[in-house]
């Protein structure tokens, strides 16, 4: 059964530093790997998108990922009172997720301005 | 662009009722997933529809169906209502191998 673990937090960062969000996956054979953001009574927003190991950029945000290791992270620079929310990795079989996300339970950030 | 949208915001029913939730998928896009948010539980994959046909489901019983429409859109039925049904059913879209975009949910709640 495929797994995704994440610590459930809160995990709490001072506004301006980094944020750093972890994530460990069970099935080796996963090819696609995202990090959605979610604030209370809200649905997912898409954040990140990573398919290949090593580091992607978008702005404030990088995703690691080792397929090795079983390994996604997320970190968040310049961490802001905004970016305050559930953040969820999500794992998939095939690319784009087109099989169906396997999300892990989200860990909850707390940026303190 | 118009995001994912679904209906109803809300519905309240009794066990044993049957429930009809919809979703219209982002414009262009031919892939829906169901997914159920239950307090504590995390996001699980319910339904993946693609093309009007039925490519996955998640470990959920056959009381929960749905089908998709020529216009991409989708329902999601959910049979003999039970209370551990009461959850947050999101709708996500796609197109081919991107990612998927989710809609606000519907809140069902079982009395």
């Amino acid at each position: 059964q495929k797994e995704v673990e994440q610590n459930s937090g809160p995990l709490s960062v001072p506004e301006g530093a980094i944020a750093s969000l972890n994530c460990t996956y069970s099935d080796r054979g996963s090819q696609s790997f995202f990090w959605y953001r979610q604030y209370s009574g809200k649905s997912p927003e898409l954040i990140m998108s990573i398919y290949s190991n090593g580091d992607k950029e978008d702005g404030r945000f990088t995703a690691q990922l080792n397929k090795a290791s079983q390994y996604v992270s997320l970190l968040i620079r310049d961490s802001q009172p905004s970016d305050s929310a559930t953040y969820l990795c999500a794992v998939s079989l095939a690319g784009g997720g087109a099989d169906g996300l396997t999300f892990g339970k989200g860990t909850h950030l707390i940026i303190q301005p | 662009e118009a995001g994912v949208t679904q209906s109803p915001t809300h519905l309240i029913k009794t066990r044993g009722q049957q429930a009809t939730l919809r979703c219209s998928p982002i414009s262009g896009h031919t892939s829906v997933y169901w997914y159920q948010q239950a307090l504590g539980l995390g996001l699980q994959f319910l339904l993946w529809y693609d093309e009007g046909e039925e490519r996955n489901r998640g470990n959920f019983p056959p009381r929960f169906s749905g089908r998709q429409f020529p216009n991409y859109s989708s329902e999601l039925n959910v049979n003999a209502l039970e209370l551990e049904d009461s959850a947050l059913y999101l709708c996500a879209s796609s197109f081919r191998s991107q990612p998927q975009h989710f809609g606000d949910g519907t809140r069902l709640s079982i009395l």
